[in-house]
């Protein structure tokens, strides 16, 4: 147990359909993460959360639309994806943005789109 | 891109032999740190060394930094069938936000 916790593990979704990912973080820290792991490839930053105010945004499709509604809580609702958009996207948290932050990282919820 | 790199892509060991794997990145960095993730879970942070520093330990975990040739080393020694994962490894280039490698999938057979 990392201490961050994301539902559901497994997602099944067709390209026209409406889903969320949920993210919870039971460490007390302050910022919030979204990352997306395809294979071969590097963990892609999505998103990050510093107090609830998102801070990053690394050019992600709007079919991907994040919300923060506390620093213990983190959503990605999910919209008209695609194919490629299939992988794992974990979910992590962290103290915040200071020299030395370690990031804690869920399980991850593996999506599929169809 | 400020992403580390890792190589080798794979590497496959028996148990009680070492394992390096090797991040090259390229621009300046506050620290650098090596995460570990088990097929299909979430990673998990092992070891972080700032750029002032030269090696550190943990464990059976070695961690070097070179900052002139922009580059760290993760040692395993004595491996064992449980260190079998991905071994990734992340710079932080702007307080606190961390690029990732695709990282070095580390195979320990009994």
């Amino acid at each position: 147990e990392t201490g961050v916790t994301q539902t559901p593990r497994h997602l099944v979704m067709g390209m026209t359909n409406k889903k969320s990912l949920k993210c919870e973080q039971h460490l007390g820290h302050n910022a919030m993460y979204w990352y997306k792991q395809s294979a071969k490839k590097p963990l892609e930053l999505m998103f990050v959360y510093n107090f609830k105010e998102q801070t990053e945004n690394n050019s992600v499709p709007s079919r991907f639309s994040p919300e923060c509604p506390n620093s213990s809580h983190l959503f990605l609702h999910l919209h008209t994806l695609q194919p490629e958009d299939s992988a794992l996207y974990l979910c992590a948290s962290s103290q915040g943005a200071t020299d030395g932050n370690t990031i804690y990282f869920g399980e991850g919820s593996w999506l599929t789109v169809v | 891109s400020q992403q580390g790199e890792e190589d080798p892509q794979a590497l496959s060991i028996q148990e009680g032999e070492n394992a390096t794997m090797n991040c090259s990145y390229k621009t300046s960095i506050n620290n650098l740190q090596w995460y570990r993730q088990n097929s299909g879970r979430g990673l998990v942070h092992l070891i972080l060394i700032r750029s002032n520093e030269r090696e550190k330990h943990s464990g059976r975990l070695r961690v070097t930094l070179d900052t002139s040739k922009k580059s760290s080393s993760l040692l395993i020694t004595a491996s064992r069938a449980a260190d079998t994962a991905s071994y990734f490894c992340a710079t932080d280039y702007s307080w606190g936000k961390l690029q990732f490698g695709a990282g070095t999938q580390v195979v320990v057979t009994p």
